[in-house]
């Protein structure tokens, strides 16, 4: 196991509302990507926390933002739910984030939440 | 045009087998490359990351061509562990994992 935990690990929604995921990173690692994965799909990243900072962002809309805690656990929040908003959401830890000509740190994935969206 | 493709699969193969999966990427100011494995409802594990003179671990090799901006795994004698979706990622600038939709693999007995 990681040591990246998420809550809750399944959640069911309808369209319009909002919903928040949380994630715990590991052990030393001050750093929380998150991603959403459609079915059938790889991975698409959302956005990156460092240290509480956002530290780069994907190609979502505004609705979809988050935070990062002290304690560098993280929490995604959607609002205005879709219907294609149905879809395991990850978080990964990693203990700092790279520049692009610094070395790449493994990110280590929780095991996700899977939101379905009626 | 994807960041990232690759063949969505299946692969099915018999145990003991060799197969190969290929990966492409568009953007060629691209830094690191890896492949990551993920197992039938679960998240993305790191299985090796792929350097422009190959890598082996194992069964496993990996294999990085710059030039043509092509990535490849090939793994040797498939157990039936192996079955799983192989996904290739890209890495173009600060942390930001880009994936490829994932390349499934069946091994049967």
């Amino acid at each position: 196991e990681t040591g990246v935990t998420q809550s809750p690990t399944h959640l069911i929604k309808t369209r319009g509302q909002q919903v928040t995921l949380r994630c715990s990173s590991q052990s030393g690692h001050n750093t929380v990507s998150w991603y959403q994965q459609a079915l059938g799909q790889g991975p698409q990243f959302i956005f990156q926390y460092y240290r509480e900072e956002e530290n780069g962002r994907g190609n979502f809309p505004p609705r979809f933002s988050g935070l990062q805690f002290p304690n560098y656990s993280s929490e995604l929040n959607v609002n205005a739910l879709e219907l294609d908003d149905s879809a395991l959401y990850l978080c990964a830890s990693s203990p700092g984030p790279s520049g692009v000509l610094s070395s790449y740190n493994e990110q280590f994935f929780g095991p996700g939440t899977r939101l379905t969206v009626l | 045009r994807k960041e990232v493709e690759q063949d969505p699969g299946p692969f099915n193969v018999p145990e003991g087998a060799t197969v190969a999966f290929n990966c492409t990427y568009s953007n060629s100011a691209s830094q690191s490359f890896f492949w990551y494995r993920q197992d039938c409802r679960k998240e993305p594990k790191l299985l090796m990351s792929v350097y422009s003179s190959g890598n082996e671990d194992g069964r496993f090799t990996a294999q990085l061509n710059r030039a043509s901006q092509y990535i490849s795994l090939l793994i040797r004698d498939s157990k039936l562990s192996d079955s799983a979706t192989y996904l290739c990622v890209v890495i173009t600038g600060f942390q930001k994992l880009v994936f490829g939709t994932g390349t499934r693999l069946l091994v049967s007995p």
